[in-house]
């Protein structure tokens, strides 16, 4: 079965700093890979998506992602981190047995410290 | 429009009692889907649909059954809940039979079980 892990359950980064989030997925075939932003005490939005072509995809608020398959990673990144960024990060993977199924990463956290 | 909606927010149950939770969308999505979403563990597939009168199992399906009647709604009924479904769960839609499969998701509910 395909599974998604994050490496990292809480980051902390300053204000204006990298901000990276890392995924690993598993996958015998060549994966459609998402992240998903959750807000406080909201349902979770896309911030972007790779399906093929272009490996690195660039997302909404400044986020980008680079598909690495001789990793098999996917982490995301932002160059400069605002405050208005702190949520809940997931990764998340099309299931090669049925693209219907989305498999969720356990997710990250991250904080922002002004 | 109003997306995906999920009645209710909130809800406490006691052990041993049965409920529902009501999943609507008005995006003439095929495919709709409930996750539950625990720390530490990310989002969790239930159970699944990809048409009107088709269901399948997710991750997670004990415990938990879902019927598909309509296009619009996707209910999620524990027969006998327990304190090990204690959990925010969320409802989600999206177009089927694309490996591009962008999610929308519900606000989410909130279920206690004493």
């Amino acid at each position: 079965a395909q599974s998604v892990t994050q490496l990292g359950s809480h980051v902390s980064v300053s204000e204006g700093a990298l901000v990276l989030l890392r995924c690993n997925y598993s996958s015998s075939v060549p994966p459609y890979l998402f992240w998903y932003v959750q807000y406080p005490n909201q349902g979770l939005q896309l911030l972007l998506k790779y399906t093929t072509g272009a490996t690195l995809v660039k997302g909404i608020n400044g986020f980008e992602a680079e598909f690495k398959k001789s990793e098999t990673s996917f982490h995301l990144t932002k160059p400069s981190a605002h405050m208005s960024d702190a949520a809940e990060y997931f990764c998340a993977v099309s299931d090669e047995t049925s693209y219907d199924k989305v498999i969720f990463g356990p997710g990250t956290s991250l904080s922002v410290i002004p | 429009n109003a997306g995906v909606t999920q009645t209710p927010k909130f809800q406490v149950l006691k052990t041993g009692q049965s409920m529902t939770l009501q999943c609507a969308q008005d995006m003439n999505h095929e495919y709709m889907s409930w996750y539950r979403q625990d720390p530490g563990m990310g989002l969790r597939l239930i159970h699944y649909s990809v048409g009107a009168g088709i269901t399948d199992q997710g991750e997670v399906p004990n415990g938990y059954n879902v019927s598909r009647s309509t296009t619009e709604d996707f209910p999620l009924r524990l027969l006998s809940a327990a304190p090990s479904q204690t959990s925010v769960y969320f409802c989600a839609s999206s177009y089927s039979g694309s490996p591009v499969n962008v999610l929308t998701f519900g606000a989410g509910s909130r279920l206690t079980v004493l």
